[in-house]
């Protein structure tokens, strides 16, 4: 149990929509990162909020964003999506400064 | 940029078999290492880390050493059990302003009775 939710659990969703996903993350991680896992890869860092603002962000166009709330909560918005999109998207809470992350169970977006 | 490399799976072994994972990396300065694993249908969950050359980490008979000479954390299990079925994913930590973590592709391991 690492007092990491994440919501939905899955989602399907056609090609030029746009998704929301959502993560809340015990009280004490208030930085929040994000990873996209692809069927049979490992996860991809998208980007890591701390303090409300982007600190940090991987390989991945701007039509990924997010956001961070007051309580710590998270989500991740893509815009236009497309079939590539398809994959496990994970949400990890820490604390700033500190290497350890902590998973939640992770949110299914199909693309068809 | 950092990298990292782990064997190819799947991997599959009867119970009480020994198991090694190989894991290499690539990383400026001096990353922190990880070992999760992922078990069907779930989220990453930390089976144990390393943050500096030569440390052991170690967890439910799970270990591996920071080699910084060979850049390697492999992982080994002296008897694994069915229950040890599962993802397992190598991954560093470089620091920074925001320890973004680097993942290998992960292995699958299957433990038959």
């Amino acid at each position: 149990e690492t007092g990491v939710t994440q919501s939905p659990t899955h989602l399907i969703k056609t090609r030029g929509q746009q998704v929301t996903l959502r993560c809340s993350s015990q009280s004490g991680h208030n930085t929040v990162s994000w990873y996209q896992q692809a069927l049979g890869q490992g996860p991809q860092f998208i980007f890591q909020y701390y303090r409300e603002e982007e600190n940090g962000r991987g390989n991945f166009p701007p039509r990924f964003s997010g956001l961070q709330f007051p309580n710590y909560s998270s989500e991740l918005n893509v815009n236009a999506l497309e079939l590539d999109d398809s994959a496990l998207y994970l949400c990890a809470g820490s604390l700033a400064g500190g290497d350890e992350q902590f998973f939640g169970p992770g949110t299914r977006l199909t693309v068809l | 940029g950092n990298s990292v490399t782990q064997m190819e799976g799947p991997v599959t072994l009867s119970e009480e078999a020994f198991l090694t994972i190989n894991c290499t990396y690539t990383a400026t300065g001096y990353p922190s290492l990880f070992w999760y694993v992922q078990y069907p249908g779930e989220g990453l969950q930390l089976l144990l880390k390393a943050t500096k050359a030569d440390d052991k980490g170690s967890n439910k008979g799970f270990e591996a050493t920071y080699r910084k000479e060979t850049t390697s954390f492999h992982l080994e299990k002296g008897s694994v059990q069915v229950s040890d079925s599962a993802v397992y994913f190598c991954a560093l930590s470089g620091g920074g302003s925001n320890y973004k973590l680097t993942f290998g592709k992960g292995t699958l391991l299957t433990v038959n009775p």
